[in-house]
């Protein structure tokens, strides 16, 4: 079974400076997807970034960046120039890539808090 | 907007009754998932729907059942319900292959009293 772990429940970042989210995943297939999705206060899912496990190169999405060191099953995100409306929950998930169901396996998400 | 729609936004009932919520996919989308968000499980898959049939299921109850309809929209029938049952209940869709994304609806918030 897949298992995504966030070990951080919460975090702070001043606006304009840089934040890590760091995640931890298990798995035993060789085919998946990571994920992090943000939640802000409205509760609906976005998704921010996603990285294909085939992939070497961390995915960008303009002050969005991931480290992803398949060897250590990390899955970092990093933010940068920080923004008032980043804050928000941040979850890392985990997707299979076998045959069959695409479910995402979720973390227990950090809290992001952006201090003007 | 992701294009998934969900009703009813919110829903409050007491314990031992049944409610249905109702998902709508993105156009095109044949695959249709259910996720349960509560503070103690956090957040977690229940069931997946693909073209009308299940395709997984994961940490859901008995009490719990769902389907999706020819249209494909979908319906998770919650009975019996607990209090622990209060949760944000999230539907999302994808196209269904292993490639495409998942897009979630905004949520349906259940409160059982």
């Amino acid at each position: 079974a897949q298992t995504v772990t966030q070990s951080q429940p919460e975090m702070s970042v001043q606006e304009a400076e840089t934040v890590t989210l760091s995640c931890t995943y298990d798995t035993s297939e060789s085919d998946y997807y990571l994920f992090w999705y943000k939640q802000p206060p409205s509760r609906q899912m976005i998704l921010v970034i996603r990285q294909e496990a085939y992939k070497q190169q961390n995915a960008t999405e303009n002050r969005f960046s991931v480290n992803f060191q398949k060897a250590a099953k990390s899955f970092s995100l990093k933010i940068s120039d920080s923004q008032l409306g980043d804050a928000a929950m941040y979850f890392c998930a985990i997707r299979e890539s076998g045959a069959g169901s695409y479910q995402l396996t979720f973390g227990k998400g950090t809290k992001l808090s952006v201090i003007p | 907007d992701s294009g998934v729609t969900q009703t009813p936004k919110h829903l409050i009932t007491a314990t031992g009754q049944r409610v249905t919520l109702r998902c709508s996919p993105r156009s095109g989308d044949l695959s249709v998932y259910w996720y349960q968000q509560s503070l103690d499980q956090g957040l977690q898959f229940l069931i997946q729907y693909y073209n009308g049939e299940e395709r997984a299921k994961g940490n859901i109850l008995e009490r719990f059942s769902a389907q999706q309809f020819p249209d494909l929209h979908s319906e998770l029938n919650l009975s019996s319900l607990e209090l622990g049952d209060s949760a944000l209940y999230f539907c999302a869709s994808s196209v269904g292959s292993s490639t495409d994304e998942q897009y979630f609806g905004p949520g349906t918030r259940l409160t059982v009293t």
